[in-house]
């Protein structure tokens, strides 16, 4: 059974430019959360969505989006770069969220801002 | 609001001897509580997790870890270490309603042979 797989693995970027990542979850999970993870402020939730909606938001500008598609791959967009923004970007699925089966997490998304 | 405390952002010790690393939380309600290891340039993978039923819980790889209320702790252990457990660890706790998980500051495990 294939994991939570998140592409592209390393991307460097511009500041001011934008980007957006992808996560396609574990087969039959419906929940994908988004994790940042930096060396000062460690792991802080960015949003989980739910069947194509978001279900619960963290503390981040609106600077950070996301969305889920119907075959629940879930893409985040960041707009306007910050060099603050280069990090480690986790996605995590599960069935139907944290509660009831936990997460599998996706080996990240290592975004450099220059 | 939930919390959690790992102390020690740093732990060494030598191969076949015990590991111990220190997770703290704080929580208003019975939180459900984490270990996950992270090997470099990669995610997050599970160790094991407390959901309310046993206090003592097992996880992969001969780590275990014990949820003590009194003391609002849930410490990891091994009694024997490998130098494939050299990794980062966190210990997270759920927040209320299980929206999201909090994350200690995690502690760098380091095995010399």
């Amino acid at each position: 059974k294939a994991g939570v797989t998140q592409t592209p693995r390393y991307l460097i970027k511009t500041r001011g430019q934008q980007v957006t990542l992808s996560c396609s979850p574990i087969s039959g999970h419906r929940s994908v959360s988004w994790y940042q993870q930096t060396p000062g402020q460690g792991l802080q939730f960015l949003f989980e969505y739910f069947s194509e909606t978001q279900r619960n938001k963290g503390n981040f500008p609106g600077r950070f989006s996301g969305r889920q598609f119907s075959n629940s791959r879930s893409e985040m967009n960041v707009s306007t770069l910050e060099l603050g923004d280069s990090a480690l970007y986790l996605c995590a699925s599960s069935l139907v969220g944290l509660e009831a089966d936990g997460y599998t997490f996706g080996s990240g998304t290592r975004l450099t801002v220059v | 609001a939930q919390s959690v405390t790992q102390l020690g952002s740093h732990v060494s010790v030598s191969e076949g001897a015990l590991v111990l690393l220190r997770c703290n939380y704080s929580s208003s309600v019975p939180p459900y509580l984490f270990w996950y290891v992270q090997y470099p340039n990669q995610g997050l993978q599970l160790l094991l997790k407390y959901t309310s039923a046993a206090t003592l819980v097992k996880g992969i790889n001969g780590f275990e870890a014990e949820f003590k209320k009194s003391e609002t702790s849930f410490h990891l252990t091994k009694p024997s270490a490998h130098m494939s457990d050299a990794a980062e660890y966190f210990c997270a706790v759920s927040d209320v309603g299980f929206q999201k998980l909090v994350f200690g500051t995690g502690t760098r495990l380091l095995v010399s042979p």
